[in-house]
Order: C-alpha cells, then sequence, then structure tokens
C-alpha cells in the first residue's frame, strides 16, 4: 500500500501570496491531520478531518484554512502569507477518527516564504 | 488545553545499552490517549508505541516499553539495546478530542 503523499514537496512564496497544499492519504484511510513544524514553535497541531467534517482545529489564525474532499483526500490553504508560516507542514492519516487510531504521516512539504 | 513537556533536549547512549526518555503532560481529560513517535533524519514520522490511559499495564513493542504513572501524569519511554538505526528525534504526544499534542522532542544519538 502507497503511504501518505504530499504535493508538493517544496515550496517558495512571498509575503501576501496564497497558498495550497495538497495530502493524499493511505488508501482506506478517512481521517486526515495537518501539523505544522518549526524550529521555534515545535509540531503544532492544525486540524483535524473525518469524512469532510473538522473534527477539531488548532489555535492557528483564521488565515489556515483546510478542507477534506470525499475521497479522503485533503488540503490546507495558508492565505496572506507571513514570514513565519515558513515550516514544514505534515500530513497524517488514520482509518478511523478516533483518538486511538495510529496515524501515519507523510514527508512533509517545506514552505518558504520570503 | 493541554501540554507535554519534554525535558531532555537531547541524549545519547552507547549501542546495545538502555536509554529513558521522559515525558510529563498535564490536562484536565479523563479518557486520553499517549504516543511516542520517532522521526529519523530522513523526516518521515512513525509511532513507536503508544498507551491507553484507561490501561493500567505499560505498553511494550519489542525493544521499547513504557512506563506510565497516571497519578504522576508521566509517560517515559525505555529503549532497551539500543541500535544504530533508533538515532531520530522522539516526540511523546497526547490525543483527546482529534486533537493530537506535541512534546518539544529529544534528539537520541546511538553511537557505535
Amino acid at each position: 500500500k502507497a503511504g501518505v503523499t504530499q504535493t508538493p514537496r517544496y515550496l517558495i512564496k512571498t509575503r501576501g501570496q496564497q497558498v495550497t497544499l495538497s495530502c493524499s492519504p493511505i488508501s482506506g484511510h478517512r481521517s486526515v491531520s495537518w501539523y505544522q513544524q518549526t524550529p521555534g514553535q515545535g509540531l503544532q497541531f492544525l486540524f483535524e478531518y473525518f469524512s469532510e467534517t473538522q473534527r477539531n482545529k488548532g489555535n492557528f489564525p483564521g488565515r489556515f484554512s483546510g478542507r477534506q474532499f470525499s475521497n479522503s483526500r485533503s488540503e490546507m490553504n495558508v492565505s496572506t502569507l507571513e514570514l513565519g508560516d515558513s515550516a514544514l507542514y505534515l500530513c497524517a492519516s488514520s482509518l478511523e477518527a478516533g483518538d486511538w487510531n495510529e496515524q501515519f504521516f507523510g514527508p512533509g512539504t517545506r514552505l518558504t516564504v520570503l | 488545553a493541554q501540554t507535554v513537556t519534554q525535558s531532555q533536549p537531547e541524549m545519547s547512549v552507547q549501542e546495545a545499552e538502555t536509554v529513558t526518555l521522559s515525558c510529563t503532560y498535564d490536562t484536565s481529560e479523563s479518557n486520553y490517549y499517549l504516543f511516542w513517535y520517532k522521526q529519523p533524519p530522513s523526516r518521515q514520522m512513525i509511532l513507536v508505541i503508544r498507551q491507553e490511559a484507561y490501561k493500567q499495564q505499560n505498553a511494550t513493542e519489542n525493544r521499547f516499553s513504557v512506563n506510565f504513572q497516571k497519578a504522576a501524569k508521566s509517560f517515559s519511554l525505555k529503549i532497551s539495546d539500543s541500535q544504530l538505526g533508533d538515532t531520530a528525534m522522539y516526540f511523546c504526544a497526547f490525543k483527546a478530542d482529534y486533537k493530537l499534542s506535541f512534546g518539544a522532542g529529544t534528539t537520541v544519538t546511538v553511537r557505535a
């Protein structure tokens, strides 16, 4: 089975632009979560989706949004990019939405904001 | 809000020896789950071990085991017979209400 895939792997944007990152979960997995990883703040939870519904979200401004499609693929969008948005964005999928479920992580998208 | 604290930024261990990583957490949730994830230098995060908070028995996965002390809100990871492939950053994580919170991580280096 193919793992979690994220596209693109690397992205360079300038301040004020917007960006869309994509995540394809493992086949059969219905839950997708997003995380931001930075040297200063570590790993922070962005949001979790299950069956196209957002189950929870972290403490991020409204510039960060996401969605999940009927095939479980997910996208996250960041509008009006700021320098501090430079980070590794990780996506993880799990079979179901329960807290017990193991999350399988993708390789991440490295976003650089200039 | 839950917080996860890993007080050891870095640890070094000789191959074949044992190392223990500490983790404490703070929460008002009664039902939750605890995890240790490993992020090798290649950056793909993988699950090492998990523990249900309502289970008193400590989880074990081959050379990895945990010491879960619910009252003390402590969840340490022991790596026995350390191998070079164990070199990675290890994150302690807490999950409740569909939200996974991570500690700052501990970098473990296994020396040959």
